[in-house]
């Protein structure tokens, strides 16, 4: 069954630092979406990205946030200076067309110290 | 603006008992609804969708959830628990189909003793 995947699992990275976050979407999905979940809060919607652009970003999703698909696979998300509140788990989600679900990622557990 | 609401951040029950968990959502447009789990150290895996279609919606793992429009409930159900359902659920809304993005509830999580 196809799925999505992200890389890394965990990444710890110091304030000030930039990282980038990896998923590869689903093969024929063309919606792909960011969420992140701060450890005992709510799954919370950062950006969506359709047809080589963002289609919707959420106030969360500032100048420090940008996302990039590089090539026909991978869909990243770069945090350009993190802050210590970014320490949050990272799901990519990607969805077909039609009336579909998002499939989400394992996540990627990010700790900025 | 869309919203959702999951009553009780944590549910307990035992082996074999109705399970069930609340969610109640506002929406100013008909909205699709959805239910996912997350098992530990796992990804977030679709139970079940409504998108306008039968209002009794079935899913895996034998859960099934009833939109009721006139009480914005989309409570999720299932008759006997089994100790594998222990996990955390989230409800989440869209407004529509057309790559929106979801709006979660806060979750809850579902224990299950013996």
């Amino acid at each position: 069954e196809p799925e999505v995947t992200q890389t890394p699992s965990h990444q710890v990275t110091q304030m000030g630092q930039e990282v980038i976050l990896r998923c590869v979407p689903i093969s024929n999905h063309l919606y792909f979406y960011w969420y992140r979940q701060i450890l005992g809060q709510k799954v919370e919607f950062l950006v969506s990205f359709y047809n080589n652009e963002i289609s919707e970003k959420s106030e969360i999703f500032d100048d420090q946030f940008s996302v990039e698909r590089p090539d026909g696979s991978n869909f990243t998300l770069k945090i350009r200076s993190t802050k210590l509140e970014d320490s949050a788990m990272y799901f990519c989600a990607s969805r077909g067309t039609g009336v579909g679900e998002q499939y989400f990622g394992p996540g990627t557990r990010l700790t900025v110290t | 603006a869309q919203s959702v609401t999951q009553l009780g951040s944590h549910v307990s029950v035992s082996e074999g008992a109705l399970v069930l968990l609340r969610c109640n959502y506002s929406s100013s447009v008909p909205p699709y609804l959805f239910w996912y789990v997350q098992y530990p150290n796992q990804g977030l895996q679709l139970l079940l969708k409504y998108t306008s279609a039968a209002t009794l919606v079935k899913g895996i793992n034998g859960f099934e959830a009833e939109f009721k429009k006139s009480e914005t409930s989309f409570h999720l159900t299932k008759p006997s628990a089994h100790m594998s359902d222990a996990a955390e659920y989230f409800c989440a809304v869209s407004p529509n189909q057309a790559g929106t993005a979801l709006i979660f509830g806060k979750g809850t999580t579902l224990s299950v003793s013996s």
